[in-house]
C-alpha cells in the first residue's frame, strides 16, 4: 500500500525550531512533487509549502515564508520541513501529501499527520 | 490569487443524496479542483479530481456513490445513498502559479 508517515512533531517553545520528516513507501518518490499541509484543531486545511520532484522548486504560504524550509532526499524517500522561529499560531496537525503526477497538483495521497504544539 | 468558496455546512438524510459545491473565484473558471474527505478525528482522504469540462478521476477505493461534475466556475461533489460514515468535512483544493489553495470546507451532517 502506498504510504506516507510523518514524524518529528512535539512541544516546542515560541521562537524554537523543529524538523518534521515524512517517509514515503511503495511508490517512486522522485516521480512526484510533495507538499506540507497543516490544520489547527477545529479549523480548515492550510497549505504550508510545496517542493518539486527534484527539489529545484520550492514554494511557501505567506504565513510561513522566511521561517520554514522544505526539502527532500530522494535517495531516502523522505520529505522534510524545517520550522524555525515558531509561533503559537503554528500549533497544528501537520500532514505531508503527494501531488498527482503530470499536470495539476491534486493531493492524491495523505499521511496520518504529526502534531506540533508551540507553547511556553 | 485563486480562491475557493464552500458553504460551511450541509445536511441530508440517511440513504438520500447530497450535492456539495465549490466555487472558483471569478476569472478562474477553467481551473481543475480536487475533493478531499476528512472524517472526525482522522486525516484527510483524497476523493477525486474534477476538470472544468466535468470529467473526473477518483482515488483508489472511492465508492461509486461519490461522483463529480462541473458547471462554469462551480465544481460539485455528489454523494448518493448517504451512509453514516459519510458524515465528515469536505474540502476542495486547487492549484496555480506554484501555490495550492483549499476552500474553507463543508461540514456534512447525515440525519
Amino acid at each position: 500500500e502506498v504510504q506516507l508517515v510523518e514524524s518529528g512533531g512535539g512541544v516546542v517553545r515560541p521562537g524554537g525550531s523543529l524538523r518534521l520528516s515524512c517517509a514515503a513507501s511503495r511508490f517512486i518518490f522522485d516521480d512526484y512533487g510533495m507538499s506540507w499541509v497543516r490544520q489547527v484543531p477545529g479549523k480548515g486545511l492550510e497549505w504550508v509549502s510545496g517542493i518539486s520532484w527534484n527539489g529545484d522548486s520550492t514554494r511557501y504560504g505567506d504565513s510561513v515564508k522566511g521561517r520554514f524550509i522544505i526539502s527532500r532526499d530522494n535517495a531516502k524517500n523522505s520529505l522534510y520541513l524545517q520550522m524555525n522561529n515558531l509561533r503559537a499560531e503554528d500549533t497544528a496537525f501537520y500532514y505531508c501529501a503527494r501531488e498527482e503526477r503530470g499536470r495539476g497538483a491534486a493531493f492524491d495521497i495523505w499521511g496520518q499527520g504529526t502534531v506540533v504544539i508551540v507553547s511556553s | 490569487q485563486v480562491v475557493l468558496t464552500q458553504s460551511p455546512s450541509a445536511s441530508a438524510s440517511l440513504g438520500a443524496s447530497v450535492k456539495l459545491t465549490c466555487t472558483l473565484k471569478s476569472g478562474h473558471s477553467s481551473y481543475a479542483i480536487a475533493w478531499h474527505q476528512q472524517q472526525p478525528e482522522k486525516g484527510p482522504r483524497y476523493l477525486m479530481k474534477i476538470n472544468s469540462d466535468g470529467s473526473h478521476s477518483k482515488g483508489d477505493g472511492i465508492p461509486d456513490r461519490f461522483s463529480g461534475s462541473s458547471s462554469g466556475a462551480e465544481r460539485y461533489l455528489t454523494i448518493s445513498s448517504l451512509q453514516s460514515e459519510d458524515e465528515a468535512d469536505y474540502y476542495c483544493q486547487t492549484w496555480g502559479s506554484g501555490i495550492r489553495v483549499f476552500g474553507g470546507g463543508t461540514k456534512l451532517t447525515v440525519l
